[in-house]
């Protein structure tokens, strides 16, 4: 079956601590996307990727770093210097019309 | 830049019919599009509308209006399954924006 897959889907970090969430799609699409989402808010853009080997900086992408690749993946890097990291990250791929989401990473700092 | 406004709340009853507005600016417009998130998931496509007009689709539409860059999400025959949060999403020349999202609360 085709989908996009983010692993793990919690995960506990140390303060001071990089930690990378991956995110894998089968769709063969080109577009790829990371957000963040706090309680109550909506998706905020953090990076996006049109085309394996290069990406772009969303709304929020200070403390954030990614890479593509692959065209399949986009693993997104939370490093320390990201000030508020606890938070629920979403991965998706996109076609020209719609967007497909994993089903996200629960990231929390202890 | 890009913005999406959207009300924060709103509230129905189960068997109504509801709409959900969205603004928008842009200086690049590819489309408008309709997500739902249950709470704990992930977001689900809903509707997309890159024309003028009412786009159907079941219980669910959705309509643009380029000139206005104004959109809706209506929900008829409302069921309690129904009760999530509802995002409307801006596609540009190469992304995809996010409103805040609108909470549905349905009442039986």
């Amino acid at each position: 079956d085709g989908g996009i897959t983010q692993s793990p889907k919690y995960l506990f970090r140390k303060e001071g601590q990089n930690v990378t969430l991956s995110c894998e799609q089968n769709l063969n699409h080109d577009a790829m996307y990371w957000y963040r989402q706090d309680p109550g808010q909506g998706l905020r853009l953090i990076y996006y990727s049109q085309i394996v080997n290069d990406f772009q900086k969303g709304d929020i992408a200070e403390g954030y770093s990614v890479s593509r690749e692959k065209k399949e993946s986009f693993p997104l890097t939370v490093t320390s210097a990201q000030k508020n990291p606890t938070a629920f990250y979403l991965c998706a791929s996109s076609n020209d019309i719609e967007a497909f989401f994993g089903q996200g990473t629960r990231l929390t700092v202890v | 830049g890009q913005s999406l406004e959207q009300p924060s709340e709103v509230t129905a009853v189960e068997g109504a019919i509801v709409q959900i507005n969205c603004t928008y600016q842009t200086s690049g417009f590819y489309g408008l599009s309709w997500y739902q998130q249950h709470d704990g998931g992930a977001p689900t496509f809903l509707s997309y509308n890159a024309l003028d007009g009412l786009e159907e689709t079941g219980r669910f539409s959705s309509f643009l209006s380029r000139s206005d860059s104004y959109g809706y999400l209506l929900l008829q025959e409302l069921q309690m399954k129904d009760s999530a949060s509802y995002f409307c999403a801006l596609r540009g020349e190469d992304k995809i924006i996010f409103g805040k999202g609108t909470r549905l609360h349905i009442l039986p």
